[in-house]
């Protein structure tokens, strides 16, 4: 079955450099999550889309940007990198409507180092 | 907000069993979800409880008590393999479209032969 996919795997970047994320759910799920996990730490909610509107926001920098497209992927534009955004970065998909089972189904993940 | 408590870490034996706690307090809540995360690895779906009482799933089973705040997670016959993160999740549920998740910061379950 298809899972959600996320690019790049790795990514390594300097300091005040930008990155881009891309996440491509799993098909006919209407709703995009993303999360930033640091080392040890629990997934923090960053932001959410459904149907290609922003549904809800969490703690997501004002130096991060994102957005769902037509076709329902969503990037994440991150600029002015500093050391504290290298984490894992974790997209999410799920139905946004109909029966709720409460599952969100994850990426692999991207992993963002800062130099 | 929400605030999620759970235990660091947890060390139990190949085959017996062990129970996670997870209290949690919430401004809305559409549901108690439990994770399990492998280093380095997505976190996977395990349960999800709505109602009071006892959800099993195989080897695992979740509780849940709402006027509580409170939920645990059952391993049965540990095997190594269960050996990862366990976290515990509160969906606020802000609208149509929106389940996003709340974690805790997880419990580091290690089995050991």
């Amino acid at each position: 079955a298809a899972g959600v996919i996320q690019s790049p795997r790795h990514l390594i970047k300097e300091k005040r450099e930008t990155a881009t994320l891309k996440c491509y759910p799993i098909p006919r799920h209407d709703t995009v999550y993303w999360y930033q996990q640091g080392p040890g730490q629990d997934p923090q909610f960053l932001i959410s889309f459904y149907e290609k509107m922003q549904s809800d926001k969490g703690s997501i920098p004002d130096r991060f940007s994102a957005q769902q497209f037509s076709d329902y992927h969503s990037e994440l534009n991150m600029s002015s990198l500093e050391l504290g955004d290298s984490a894992l970065y974790f997209c999410a998909s799920s139905l946004g409507q109909g029966p709720y089972t409460g599952e969100l189904f994850f990426g692999e993940g991207s992993r963002l180092t800062v130099l | 907000g929400q605030n999620i408590d759970q235990p660091t870490e947890m060390t139990a034996t190949e085959g017996a069993i062990v129970q996670i706690n997870c209290t949690y307090q919430t401004s809305g809540f559409n549901g108690l979800f439990w994770y399990q995360q492998h280093a380095g690895e997505a976190p996977t779906f395990l349960s999800y409880n709505v109602l009071d009482g006892l959800e099993e799933k195989g080897r695992f089973s979740s509780f849940l008590s709402r006027s509580k705040g409170y939920s645990y997670l059952l391993l049965k016959e540990l095997q190594m393999k269960d050996s990862a993160s366990y976290l515990c999740a509160v969906s606020p549920y802000s609208g149509a479209g929106s389940y996003q998740l709340t974690f805790g910061k997880g419990t580091k379950l290690s089995v050991i032969p």
